[in-house]
């Protein structure tokens, strides 16, 4: 159970352009669900926590105009990388929490995307 | 906020020997603590976690150590495989959001 799934796996878009990134949750309803950024041999960075029918909160640092965040039900949050630009090219994984308090996290597969 | 730190880096030991990799964190509000495993390419993958109320836990070869006076948490892996081999991560999570060390590669040389 817990199954998270993230689409594209991969992505190649010009610069300039915006790319949507898919993270479902299968088999449960996830109230939250995060996006996560991260950087060839580096830590996962936490963009910003996605709740379902509200406006997501977005980490410091972490320009909510470009990366758009919608969590439209409880198993579907989309993250839209706007403009894309060379220096977003980065791997982008979501996370689900299932119900509330601290739980382990289900990751989603990943997105590499990479803006040329 | 919160801020975790993982040490070593990097780690390589022979197949066989335990490998330990050490945590700590800031906020004492910090309850829950995963460790996460990343193969190259491949999404993180939870292998271990433990909450604030258990000192310790295992699973097969693999245990977890929490000490929140010092607010530090260890993973132990014993007898070691090359199928180990991948970078681990460690997590404190407060009112459900995680903040992430930077990561342990771990190599087991067969």
């Amino acid at each position: 159970g817990a199954v998270v799934s993230q689409h594209p796996s991969r992505v190649i878009c010009k610069s300039g352009t915006s790319v949507k990134i898919e993270c479902r949750s299968l088999d449960f309803q996830a109230t939250t669900m995060f996006w996560y950024r991260q950087f060839p041999k580096q830590s996962l960075m936490l963009m910003a926590t996605s709740n379902e029918g509200s406006k997501a909160t977005y980490e410091q640092g972490v320009e909510k105009d470009k990366f758009l965040i919608n969590h439209a039900s409880l198993t579907l949050s989309t993250l839209t990388v706007t403009s894309a630009h060379p220096e977003d090219s980065s791997f982008y994984i979501c996370s689900a929490r299932r119900g509330a308090g601290n739980y382990g996290y289900t990751f989603g597969s990943g997105t590499r995307l990479t803006v040329v | 906020g919160e801020n975790v730190e993982q040490h070593p880096s990097t780690l390589s030991v022979q197949e066989g020997d335990s490998a330990v990799i050490k945590c700590t964190y800031s906020d004492s509000a910090s309850n829950y603590f995963p460790w996460y495993k990343q193969e190259l390419g491949k999404r993180p993958q939870l292998i271990i976690d433990i909450r604030s109320n258990v000192g310790e836990k295992k699973d097969q070869r693999i245990a977890v150590t929490l000490n929140k006076t010092a607010k530090h948490f260890s993973l132990h892996i014993t007898e070691t495989q090359p199928e180990d081999s991948a970078v681990y991560f460690c997590a404190a999570s407060t009112e459900g959001k995680s903040t992430f060390g930077d990561g342990t590669t771990l190599t087991v040389k067969p």
